[in-house]
């Protein structure tokens, strides 16, 4: 199994939900990442965990909660979100020294309303 | 001002043309990437480079560390090679943050 699997493929919530973004990998990859990707811009890193461990926050907002309850999954939680959050949220995963095996999911693409 | 700088921004070309994206860095790196994304899809990767070339199908990427330079290249593009392509760099050996391009925008017309 060579791939990033991201739950679910669209999600349209209120600013008043609760919800989960859902990732997983089978790569034995012990690093895991999500990125937030705007229209017509590059990914930007919210979150990185190496072995289950949070190791980089770059100052997200707290209604971005992450979760990696095991080595294979990892959740992004949403909470009072606003319409600007609404993107393409990636998930990714690699071995904890970055080696050659990087690999994305498909996304979810996320509309707040 | 970009770490990592892309060019051209946006490419059309005709179906068989031969097809080359640049990618230009400031400070020595451990690793490259080569990600292609298709128009509201997500990103799949396509070569990690630390140095010399690599080939695949009708993808070739070169990298010169010595110049801080990066070439993807597309021999007979296709219409299905239309996505957006993006030059992400590792700075560090170990590193696990990518800092990515601004992405080409290639357009190939049948």
């Amino acid at each position: 199994d060579t791939e990033v699997t991201q739950t679910p493929k669209h999600l349209v919530m209120g600013m008043t939900n609760k919800k989960s973004l859902k990732c997983e990998q089978h790569m034995g990859h012990r690093a895991m990442y999500w990125y937030k990707q705007k229209a017509k811009k590059p990914p930007e890193l919210m979150f990185v965990y190496s072995y289950e461990k949070l190791s980089i926050n770059e100052s997200v907002p707290s209604r971005f909660s992450p979760e990696c309850p095991n080595s294979s999954l990892l959740n992004l939680h949403l909470h009072a979100l606003q319409p600007e959050d609404s993107a393409l949220y990636l998930c990714a995963s690699s071995q904890v020294d970055g080696g050659p095996g990087y690999t994305f999911g498909s996304g979810t693409r996320l509309t707040v309303v | 001002k970009n770490e990592v700088e892309q060019s051209p921004q946006n490419l059309t070309a005709q179906e068989g043309e031969f097809i080359t994206i640049n990618c230009s860095y400031s400070v020595g790196i451990s690793a490259l990437h080569w990600l292609q994304q298709h128009p509201g899809g997500g990103i799949v990767s396509l070569f990690m480079l630390s140095s010399g070339k690599k080939k695949h199908g009708r993808l070739i990427a070169t990298i010169n560390i010595q110049e801080k330079h990066s070439s993807l290249h597309i021999t007979a593009s296709h219409p299905r090679d239309s996505a957006v392509y993006i030059c992400a760099v590792r700075y560090h050996q170990g590193a696990q943050k990518l800092v990515f391009g601004q992405g080409t925008r290639l357009t190939i017309n049948p």
